[in-house]
């Protein structure tokens, strides 16, 4: 079946600091990867996507690239702020037409301290 | 251009009561999906539709319904509330023909008492 695996959290990280949170998807065919962000209190909010193989998705300095043959959609940003605390959540996109919906994973929650 | 409405934004209900939550999609979307989401998970699908009809469904009990009206517009319907349907729901919505992205309402809070 379809499924996303991200690491556990909570990740507690200071100010400056490189972040990684992994992300590994089990699918059939080629699915369209995603990284949605969730502030506190709100609701999600799409950070960025890769629809091919060896896609890098980029958005407010994060990066992801989907790699087929890991199976995996990273993300990674170079240096953390306080702002960029939050839960994130891998998603991917099964179906075609009408008939798609998001598979999650459980989400990763980043706490940046200054 | 405003992006996806739900209201209303927080909800007290108490068990065996009934509850309506609204969406309005974004500006050209005509797909909505319906997300579950309780404290410290990740969204669970609920369902979808399009052209007023629901198109797909998780596994979510029958006393999970909604409706699309034709201007877009879905309602999430919840009979016979249980202590577990507290949760944040989630309301999507995308372009049919690029329908892979979908765009979050701020969500609806319902809290089960």
């Amino acid at each position: 079946g379809n499924s996303v695996t991200q690491m556990e959290g909570p990740v507690t990280l200071s100010e400056e600091a490189f972040l990684t949170i992994n992300c590994t998807y089990t699918a059939t065919g080629y699915p369209s990867l995603f990284w949605y962000v969730q502030y506190p209190g709100e609701g999600l909010q799409l950070l960025l996507k890769a629809t091919k193989a060896d896609d890098k998705g980029s958005n407010k300095g994060f990066e992801a690239t989907y790699r087929k043959e890991t199976t995996s959609f990273h993300l990674e940003k170079g240096s953390v702020q306080v702002s960029d605390s939050a839960v994130y959540f891998c998603a991917l996109s099964v179906g075609a037409g009408n008939n798609r919906k998001l598979i999650w994973g459980l989400g990763t929650s980043l706490a940046v301290n200054p | 251009d405003a992006g996806v409405t739900q209201s209303p934004t927080h909800l007290i209900k108490t068990r065996g009561q009934q509850v309506t939550l609204r969406c309005s999609p974004k500006s050209g979307h005509d797909t909505v999906s319906w997300y579950q989401q309780a404290l410290g998970q990740g969204p669970q699908f609920i369902f979808q539709y399009y052209e007023e009809e629901e198109r797909q469904r998780g596994n979510f009990p029958d006393r999970f319904s909604g409706h699309q009206f034709p201007n877009y517009s879905s309602e999430l319907n919840v009979n016979a509330l249980l202590l577990g349907d507290s949760a944040l729901y989630l309301c999507a919505s995308s372009p049919l023909d690029r329908g892979e992205t979908q765009y979050f309402g701020p969500g609806t809070r319902l809290l089960v008492l």
